[in-house]
């Protein structure tokens, strides 16, 4: 079954120091891949997607991710976190079945230390 | 373009009343996609649904909860008899009608915050 696993229930970093957040997925087919946050009491804001070609994705805010076919991982990166940055992170796989179907991983939230 | 609208923003119930939630997707979107998200917990896919049509509703409790989306209006998630596990952040979102499929964004509502006293 299609699933996305994100290892890291919860990190905190410094700010100004650079971020590595963890996304595994589960899927037969290459898959679509999304980053979302989620600011306190906000709905999710698409960060990056990644759907073919280069495997290194830019995205909004300074945040990119790296598609690694053969770890099955599309991490999120940023080289200088803002306290602005403290947020919820959700990755998501999009999935063919019947219907083009999205699948959100638990989410880790992230806290900036000033 | 205005984005997804959601309303309430926070809805109070009493145990056994009904929650009627709103959304309206953005212009010019006919896909509606209804999550949950439970306190320290990830979104949870519930419904999808077209103009009219139901499309998956496997992640939907089966019973107390329904869902539409009708021709005209938002789309409508009701809980009826509500019970102190309904409480919860409920998330709507939408995405336009091409043949894109998956590389259709989904573009969120901010959320209604639904409390069962």
């Amino acid at each position: 079954a299609q699933s996305v696993t994100q290892p890291d229930i919860h990190i905190t970093v410094s700010e100004g120091a650079s971020l590595e957040l963890r996304c595994n997925y589960s899927y037969g087919a290459t898959p679509y891949l999304f980053w979302y946050v989620q600011s306190p009491g906000q709905g999710l804001q698409l960060l990056l997607k990644y759907f073919s070609g280069d495997t290194l994705v830019q995205g909004i805010k300074g945040f990119e991710a790296e598609f690694k076919r053969s770890q099955s991982s599309f991490n999120l990166r940023k080289p200088s976190v803002h306290w602005s940055d403290a947020a919820e992170y959700f990755c998501a796989v999009g999935v063919k079945t019947s219907y083009d179907k999205v699948i959100f991983g638990p989410g880790t939230s992230l806290s900036v230390i000033p | 373009n205005a984005g997804v609208m959601q309303n309430p923003r926070h809805l109070v119930r009493r145990r056994g009343q009904e929650a009627r939630l709103r959304c309206s997707p953005m212009k010019g979107h006919s896909h509606v996609y209804w999550y949950r998200q439970l306190p320290e917990e990830g979104l949870k896919f519930m419904v999808y649904l077209q103009k009219e049509n139901i499309i998956d509703e496997s992640g939907m409790p089966k019973e107390r909860f329904s869902a539409e989306f009708p021709k005209e209006g938002p789309s409508i998630l009701r809980i009826q008899q509500v019970v102190r596990g309904d409480s919860a952040a409920y998330f709507c979102a939408s995405s336009p009608p091409t043949a894109g499929g998956l590389r259709e964004t989904q573009y969120f509502g901010p959320g209604t915050r639904l409390l069962v006293l």
